[in-house]
């Protein structure tokens, strides 16, 4: 699975949008784009993934480059909630379920 | 509702002792895995399961054992020939290999 890179963290106010970016530039054309998040000793969340098309669903938008080389999650309002250490990964679909997550970007939410 | 429930939470053993964390799913998932994580490290997978009475070791087998004798039910053994079993013990499942895979709340072990 190609490997992914993240900023090591950003802030965000309350209520606005967050925007979090991710390079993925050796993907590959089978490689979805995933991301979950995780809060502090709580199991990893799914939010959104997607292949090429941009996806949006109640918690998340992701857009993905035409090129499919970077992505970026956009958390329309963001709340205090929020605050988590978001993990971008790209897999192909058929492996056996190893993720390889990499140290992510832990987004900080400040009223 | 519909998830994946671990249990224990938070579970201290004495060194040599074997420990068996439990993982339950309601989600009619067929696939089920196990991952470890240590502070500040990504996961790491130590054994998954396709089809119930079928299971594969991942990359970190080595001390661990599994079972799954039923579809819900994937519970995780931690042997004492583990050499370093103290981390955080992740549950996941997926309608199949392949899917996405959804995670439970994760169990704190401490060996001592």
């Amino acid at each position: 699975d190609a490997k992914t890179t993240q900023p090591t963290s950003m802030d965000c106010a309350e209520g606005r949008a967050a925007n979090l970016p991710c390079n993925h530039s050796t993907i590959s054309g089978n490689e979805y784009v995933y991301w979950y998040r995780q809060i502090h000793s709580q199991g990893p969340q799914y939010i959104i993934h997607g292949l090429k098309n941009n996806e949006t669903n109640e918690m998340a938008s992701l857009i993905i480059t035409e090129d499919r080389k970077s992505s970026t999650l956009i958390l329309p309002h963001a709340t205090l909630r929020d605050t988590a250490v978001y993990y971008c990964i790209v897999r192909v679909l058929r492996n056996t379920g190893k993720l390889i997550f990499g140290q992510g970007t832990t987004l900080q939410v400040k009223p | 509702d519909g998830g994946i429930t671990q249990s224990p939470k938070y579970l201290f053993r004495k060194e040599g002792q074997n420990v068996t964390l439990s993982c339950e799913q309601n989600l009619n998932h067929d696939a089920m895995y196990w991952y470890r994580q240590d502070p500040g490290q990504g996961l790491r997978l130590i054994y998954y399961s396709q089809i119930v009475n079928d299971f594969q070791k991942g990359d970190i087998a080595e001390g661990y054992s599994v079972s799954r004798e039923k579809k819900e039910s994937f519970p995780l053994t931690v042997t004492s020939a583990q050499k370093n079993p103290t981390a955080f013990y992740l549950c996941a499942s997926s309608p199949s290999v392949g899917n996405t895979i959804y995670f439970g709340e994760g169990s704190w072990l401490t060996v001592v």
